[in-house]
This record gives C-alpha cells, structure tokens and sequence, in this order.
C-alpha cells in the first residue's frame, strides 16, 4: 500500500519553463490537496478537489492550474515557472469533504533558476 | 493571510520535559488537526479535536480547543529525542463537501537527549 505517490522527488527549472508535478493515492480517497511549504511559511494551500470533477483555490494559486484526472490522480502544472515557485510541494488526500486526517506524499523539490 | 499561527516558532527543551504549543485561527472552524513532520518528510496526523470537544487525549499527547479564544494548545508529556519535529496545527473550515485543510506555520521542537 503505497498511500500518496509524488513524482518527480526533485526537479531543476530555468525561468519560463513548465512542467507537471503527479501525484497518486490508491486510498479511494475524495479528496485531493497541493500545499506548498518555504522556510518560515509552513505549508500554504495552492488548490485542492474535494471530490473528482471539482477543484477550487486555496491560499496561493496564481501561476499554477491543476488537473483532477480521475479519482487516483491530481497534477499541478506550473506554466512558466518562476524563482518565486521554487518551494516543496506536497500533495496530500483524505476521505471526503471535512473531519478526517491529510494523507501526505514525501513531497517534490523544485528550484527554478 | 494565514489561518493558523503557531507559538513559539521554536522550542527547546531537556528530555523529559513537557512541551506546549499554541495555535490561534481567525474563522470559526469544523475541526482542528495537529500534524507532525520530521525534517525532510511529509506530515504525518497526530490528533483531531472537532469544534464541539474542549480537551482530547491521545497517548502523551493533550490537545485542547477554546472556540471563544480561537486556539487550541498541543501539549506533549515526558518529551523523548525522538519527539524532536516540527509541528503544524490545521484548521479545517468550509461547507461538508469543500473540506479546505489551511495550515499555521509551525513550532519547531528540539527535545535534547
């Protein structure tokens, strides 16, 4: 049981790339979230899905569109990425709706130079 | 901004010793979660109070929720080395079916052997 898959781990960028972080769970869970986390900023909801079909903004979306695939996967694209984005990003799910715990990835490590 | 705010930004403390950490939110909320991550890891749930609970135990951990204070405390009893985390407190808040987890910013805790 894998729980929540993040792919890539890491990742290097130039200024005004793009690129697609994955994220998986095989929990049949409802619910999908993106947060980003920077030194002394704790972790900052970018979008999340509470259920396949619907996504909405968080805290930080401006510069990132997201994708509910179906109910396993959730992709965060960055279209051009910015030095800004450089950050750990962390997909996490859970049960439907409100009132259960976030299921963490390990997360992915982007710089953009 | 933020929904949560977490006090201290970092702790240090003797094995043994008990440690507390404070969270205050603005909104009213569902529930609120504390969660833990070791350095370089994804967040792992420790314990979920609902806004009608005013204290929950849960091995050495004490949580307690004030609604009219808008905080809650996590206390860890007898800390060990291996307690040595940070910690994030989230308030969870929306309709049943939106579900949006924001975090604090988190307690940095450094239990010495």
């Amino acid at each position: 049981n894998a729980g929540v898959t993040q792919t890539p781990k890491f990742q290097v960028l130039k200024t005004g790339q793009s690129m697609t972080l994955q994220c998986a769970q095989d929990m049949n869970h409802n619910s999908m979230y993106w947060y980003r986390q920077d030194p002394g900023m704790g972790l900052r909801l970018i979008y999340y899905s509470a259920s396949e079909g619907t996504t909405d903004k968080g805290e930080v979306p401006n510069g990132y569109n997201v994708s509910r695939l179906n109910k396993r996967e959730f992709s965060l694209r960055l279209e051009s990425a910015a030095p800004s984005q450089t950050s750990v990003y962390f997909c996490a799910s859970r049960e439907w709706g409100f009132g259960g715990e976030l299921f963490f990835g390990e997360g992915s490590r982007l710089t953009v130079l | 901004s933020q929904q949560g705010e977490e006090d201290p930004q970092a702790l240090s403390i003797q094995e043994g010793e008990n440690a507390t950490m404070n969270c205050s939110y603005k909104t009213s909320i569902n529930n609120l979660q504390w969660y833990r991550q070791n350095s370089g890891r994804g967040l792992v749930h420790l314990i979920l109070i609902r806004s009608n609970e005013r204290e929950k135990h849960s091995g050495r951990l004490r949580v307690t929720l004030d609604t009219s204070k808008k905080s809650s405390s996590l206390l860890i009893t007898a800390s060990r080395a291996a307690d040595t985390a940070s910690y994030f407190c989230a308030t969870d808040f929306g309709s049943s079916n939106t579900g949006k987890l924001i975090f604090g910013q988190g307690t940095t805790l450094q239990v010495k052997p």
